[in-house]
């Protein structure tokens, strides 16, 4: 079954720390995951997106990884800001089926 | 500004109501999808259309009918909606229908409550 789940479900962290968010998936055959940032009260945005051969991707201080070998994948934020705060969501396409497949997502809240 | 404007922002209906969700976009995109966002769910894909054409409808209750009269407009006719279809919907676009390299763009969503 293709699924998408990420860890942790929510995440509290100073402000200027950096963090670490995690997406494992099952989804073949792959064909790209994306990280999306979701504030509260407005829709998506893209942040990265990741083909098979690319390892890491960055957007400032947002960093993607992938291991395709291992189906993992990690946004790293370095040097947080209050604005990080918000839900990320993994999304990892394929070229069969149902083709978006979406994770829960993992809710950041950055404190002061 | 994401380039797609959801239209209206807040809906409550009753059971018995018909209502459209309205989405446009400005981005000269090809293709659309209405999404169902619940609380601790993932996105759950409902309809794509791809130049006016609907490629993708994941099992959707007929009480939700979409229409895409052309590349910058898609609608979602409600009507005698369950309390479980209380959730966000998000309208999207993207350049090329497929789960292709583009991002989608998305709208701020409908927060829709079923009464």
């Amino acid at each position: 079954k293709n699924q998408v789940e990420q860890s942790p479900q929510s995440l509290i962290i100073l402000e200027g720390k950096n963090c670490t968010l995690q997406c494992n998936y099952t989804v073949s055959p792959f064909s790209n995951l994306r990280w999306y940032k979701q504030d509260t009260g407005r829709g998506p945005v893209s942040l990265t997106i990741m083909t098979f051969s690319e390892n890491t991707k960055s957007n400032g201080r947002y960093t993607a990884t992938l291991d395709a070998d291992t189906k993992q994948s990690s946004l790293h934020i370095t040097a947080s800001q209050l604005s990080d705060s918000a839900s990320y969501i993994c999304v990892v396409s394929s070229n069969t089926g149902n083709q978006f497949y979406f994770g829960t997502g993992t809710s950041l809240t950055v404190i002061p | 500004e994401t380039g797609v404007t959801q239209t209206p922002r807040h809906l409550v209906m009753g059971m018995t109501n018909k209502k459209s969700l309205k989405c446009e976009q400005h981005l000269g995109h090809n293709a659309m999808y209405w999404y169902k966002q619940s609380a601790k769910k993932p996105l759950e894909l409902m309809f794509v259309y791809n130049f006016k054409e609907q490629t993708e409808n994941n099992s959707v209750p007929s009480r939700f009918s979409p229409e895409c009269p052309n590349s910058s407009h898609l609608f979602l006719h409600l009507h005698t909606l369950q309390p479980e279809d209380s959730a966000l919907y998000l309208c999207a676009s993207s350049q090329g229908g497929g789960p292709d390299h583009q991002p989608q763009h998305f709208g701020d969503g409908t927060r829709l409550s079923i009464l």
